[in-house]
């Protein structure tokens, strides 16, 4: 498979725990984002990287939320402290950069459900 | 501020018709839109997408109309069929789709037999 592929897919967590979730991109695409996902609601866009540079963070991304992309490949989303407030699907998305000559289309993973109990 | 909305949260098309679904942005500096697809516990599929110095694209049973005038934004999909059932998002950007997307809520399509 060589689409966005996102795991843990269901992740479920007790009030106040930490978790990370992983993300590894489509290989050449040097841009990668993280998106948050309520029912019924469309994406909202939390962070995202080109190649390791964290080029713009939401005001949705509180100091308990931090992402990583360390090598410029995949990327890691952890939440501190969780709250229920945080249950939600997390969702990552990659592209090429526009000087790849190609269109920077996002294309999306499936996802990580997250359930904070 | 920036918000991209949907005019109606759900729509039943007969299998075979064709399907319209409508968006209205309000950020006028968006110069990218895209439509995507996303079925139960799948993550957003892409469409397909226009700019903003074009007023129609087509694709494979998929047309986008684009009409800045009044700020709208439709997706047109041709002979609906059972697999076409799915939330339909439409978004757009203010950077050709180099940073982030802004999303709007959807609109549930489902297939009459």
């Amino acid at each position: 498979d060589t689409g966005v592929s996102q795991n843990p897919r269901h992740k479920i967590t007790k009030r106040g725990q930490n978790v990370t979730f992983r993300c590894d991109p489509i290989s050449e695409h040097n841009r990668l984002y993280w998106y948050r996902q309520t029912l019924g609601q469309g994406p909202e866009f939390l962070t995202y990287f080109q190649n390791e540079a964290q080029l713009e963070k939401s005001r949705l991304l509180s100091d308990r939320f931090s992402a990583e992309r360390p090598k410029g490949s995949f990327s890691t989303l952890e939440i501190q402290r969780t709250e229920q407030g945080d249950s939600a699907m997390y969702l990552c998305a990659s592209s090429p950069d526009r000087a790849s000559g190609m269109k920077n289309i996002q294309y999306f993973g499936a996802g990580t459900r997250l359930s904070v109990l | 501020g920036e918000s991209v909305g949907l005019h109606l949260p759900t729509l039943s098309v007969q299998e075979g018709d064709n399907s319209i679904i409508n968006c209205a942005y309000s950020n006028s500096a968006s110069d990218y839109f895209i439509w995507y697809k996303q079925e139960s516990g799948k993550g957003p599929q892409f469409i397909i997408d226009i700019r903003s110095n074009m007023d129609k694209r087509q694709g494979q049973r998929v047309t986008v109309l684009l009409n800045k005038t009044v700020k709208h934004l439709s997706l047109q999909i041709a002979a609906t069929q059972p697999g076409d059932s799915a939330v339909y998002f439409c978004a757009e950007s203010s950077s050709g789709g180099a940073s982030k997307i802004i999303f709007g809520s959807g609109t549930r399509l489902s297939i009459r037999p």
